[in-house]
């Protein structure tokens, strides 16, 4: 079982508001990622990690940012909530040849 | 450009019936291959993967999966579906083992099983 865990699950918020989405790990994967998923869609990776201090944007385009300043912590950041960023958000870490998912933060922004 | 075509967005099987879900991919050099299962409410979870070596792999529940170069397919496959089965399935293709983590998902098939 994976020991990668997200929190809020689920969060509704006003536009305008700051929010933070929290990931940590408990398997010390120095590789960490951020991927969002729409309903029906597929999942686009926005950030990446590969350890501490070093963080990349991914193929999708986000207005989120990201920090990592402990290796089993990668928090992601949205500083004004818009309901374009309505959707789930889906943490992850891999070692050994293997992706590991937490259960997903689902964020709607009114 | 690297993509995933899952050509099938909905399929229904009767409990007991065989499954095989379809996937293509786009790459240019060797694929490194994932199927990955995603239940409601749930993260992702790896049902096999396709590095390298024998082109057929198993899977976790079952499940198994062929990698076929010259059709660019990565098909998964089960030959008795269970109830439990009824989930979201997402091919995703890497591009190294290096980068196991910067996956191109396709959109996903959603698994419907009939009693």
């Amino acid at each position: 079982e994976a020991d990668i865990y997200q929190t809020p699950r689920y969060l509704v918020i006003g536009t305008g508001k700051k929010i933070t989405l929290e990931c940590s790990q408990t398997m010390g994967h120095d590789k960490m990622y951020w991927y969002q998923q729409d309903p029906g869609m597929e999942l686009h990776l926005i950030h990446y990690s590969y350890g501490v201090n070093s963080t990349e944007k991914g193929d999708l385009s986000s207005e989120s940012t990201v920090s990592r300043i402990r290796t089993e912590h990668f928090p992601l950041t949205l500083e004004s909530a818009r309901p374009s960023h309505t959707s789930q958000y889906l943490c992850a870490s891999s070692g050994l040849g293997e992706l590991f998912f937490g259960e997903g933060s689902r964020l709607t922004v009114l | 450009a690297q993509s995933v075509t899952q050509p099938d967005i909905h399929i229904t099987v009767s409990e007991g019936a065989s499954l095989e879900l379809r996937c293509n991919y786009s790459y240019g050099a060797t694929p490194y291959l994932f199927w990955y299962v995603q239940s409601p409410g749930q993260g992702l979870q790896l049902l096999l993967k396709y590095f390298s070596g024998d082109t057929l792999v198993q899977g976790i529940k079952g499940f198994e999966a062929e990698f076929k170069r010259s059709q660019s397919s990565f098909n998964l496959r089960k030959p008795s579906v269970h109830w439990s089965d009824a989930a979201e399935y997402f091919c995703a293709v890497g591009a190294g083992s290096s980068n196991t983590g910067k996956l191109i998902f396709g959109q996903g098939t959603t698994l419907q099983v009939k009693p």
